[in-house]
């Protein structure tokens, strides 16, 4: 049983949509990230917070938009996507800063943008 | 250069077969270093860390060689169970603190009965 939770865990949403992907983490970790991964393609670092605080922004199109409201929640909100975005979203959450760097996930937000 | 670069595969391998991998990766002040295992359609799992005097759990072991900057994992005596996608993934504190997990894009693995 993970102890990454990520709902939804399955989302089709349309261009003009507004939707929000939320993340829990329940392993007393500092440090949350959201990845996203494409087909064929390896999993690409969107943002890091450490401690809550952003301290990554992988150069993402402003139309995703994180928020981290504490050390156990974190939420990638979307607008105005396109069909390119679709991919799995997935959420990891480690220690964080002097601590085990070991990444444990979530099982992912198949988005798919129509 | 990419920052973590492997080969994607796939290597297709008869079970009991003796299989490695190998991952480079570009920035000499990396500081840890794992592979993780993804299933399809799964989020990917640790399956273990690299050390740089090696290490082994059963029929893994991985290798880190500093100086070359790669790391190798090697699987005895393949299950097909051990059919995945295996990701090399380099752990980085910047300067500035930063932390950041860089992953590379996976070798794909599949064994044959």
């Amino acid at each position: 049983e993970t102890g990454v939770t990520q709902t939804p865990r399955h989302l089709v949403m349309g261009m003009t949509n507004k939707k929000s992907l939320k993340c829990e983490q329940h392993l007393g970790h500092n440090a949350m990230y959201w990845y996203k991964q494409s087909a064929k393609k390896p999993l690409e670092l969107m943002f890091v917070y450490s401690l809550e605080e952003r301290v990554e922004n992988n150069s993402v199109p402003s139309r995703f938009s994180p928020e981290c409201p504490n050390s156990s929640h974190l939420f990638l909100h979307l607008h105005t996507l396109q069909p390119e975005d679709s991919a799995l979203y997935l959420c990891a959450s480690s220690q964080g800063p002097g601590g085990n760097t070991e990444a444990f996930f979530g099982q992912g937000t198949r988005l798919t943008v129509v | 250069r990419k920052e973590v670069e492997q080969d994607p595969g796939p290597f297709n391998v008869p079970e009991g077969a003796t299989v490695a991998f190998n991952c480079t990766y570009s920035n000499s002040a990396s500081q840890s270093f794992f592979w993780y295992r993804q299933d399809c359609r799964k989020e990917p799992k640790l399956l273990m860390s690299v050390y740089s005097s090696g290490n082994e759990d059963g029929r893994f072991t991985a290798q880190l060689n500093r100086a070359s900057q790669y790391i190798s994992l090697l699987i005895r005596d393949s299950k097909l169970s051990d059919s995945a996608t295996y990701l090399c993934v380099v752990y980085l504190i910047s300067n500035f603190g930063n932390e950041k997990l860089t992953f590379g894009t996976g070798t794909r693995l599949t064994i044959i009965p």
